[in-house]
């Protein structure tokens, strides 16, 4: 079965980390993507991580995945105001032509 | 290069009524898909056009229609509207054959209101 879920909300103080956590069902899964969405503007594409491998970091984004748990989740270090957004886990696999199954997304407060 | 543009970027229609969407896809793509984000969701895909037919769909019924131009600009037609179907409806341009997420773009939505 397919489905996608995560935490509504997540609040954290500007300078802190924020981990966005992500459970996923379908093993056959073969990417998992982190996207960014603003008031008014479109789906922005943070990061992603291929099924084999565990852990991918670009700049202040770390992806951790966990296989075994079907588990994933995004640190994003050093949080800033312009964090601000609703985060959207989702994943794609090739029998459905690599077609996008999303979470309901988790909306990141940040605290000054 | 230019991004994918969505027109219009608001639209609100009545109950019953039928509508079309518009999504100019990013130069070079050749794929199109349209997704429904209801408020408070993630994005649910409708279905996905690639060389003008139709190829892919989630569970939306027939009265969700679309189309691909040669020029890979796409239309998304709902007709009969329902009150549910009040939701920002999505574009994403790619080229066919690759991954879904990190080649594909999404243009800022069509927010559509059903009253």
């Amino acid at each position: 079965g397919e489905d996608v879920e995560q935490s509504l909300f997540l609040s954290v103080r500007e300078g802190d980390s924020s981990v966005i956590n992500c459970t996923y069902t379908d093993s056959s899964s073969t990417y998992l993507y982190w996207y960014k969405q603003e008031p008014g503007a479109g789906l922005q594409l943070l990061t992603y991580i291929f099924s084999n491998m565990d852990m991918k970091q670009d700049q202040r984004l770390t992806v951790l995945l966990n296989k075994k748990d079907k588990h994933l989740s995004l640190r994003i270090a050093d949080t800033q105001t312009g964090d601000s957004a609703i985060y959207f886990c989702a994943e794609s696999y090739m029998d459905s032509n690599y077609q996008l199954i999303w979470g309901a997304g988790t909306k990141l407060i940040i605290k000054p | 290069e230019t991004g994918v543009t969505q027109s219009p970027t608001h639209l609100i229609k009545t109950r019953g009524q039928q509508v079309t969407l518009r999504c100019s896809s990013q130069s070079g793509h050749n794929t199109v898909s349209w997704y429904q984000q209801a408020l408070g969701q993630g994005p649910q895909f409708i279905f996905q056009y690639y060389r003008e037919e139709e190829n892919g769909r989630g569970n939306f019924p027939p009265r969700f229609s679309g189309l691909q131009f040669p020029n890979y600009s796409s239309e998304l037609n709902v007709n009969a509207l329902e009150l549910d179907d009040s939701a920002l409806y999505l574009c994403a341009s790619s080229l066919w054959g690759r991954r879904a997420g990190d080649e594909q773009y999404f243009g800022p939505g069509t927010r559509l209101t059903v009253t």
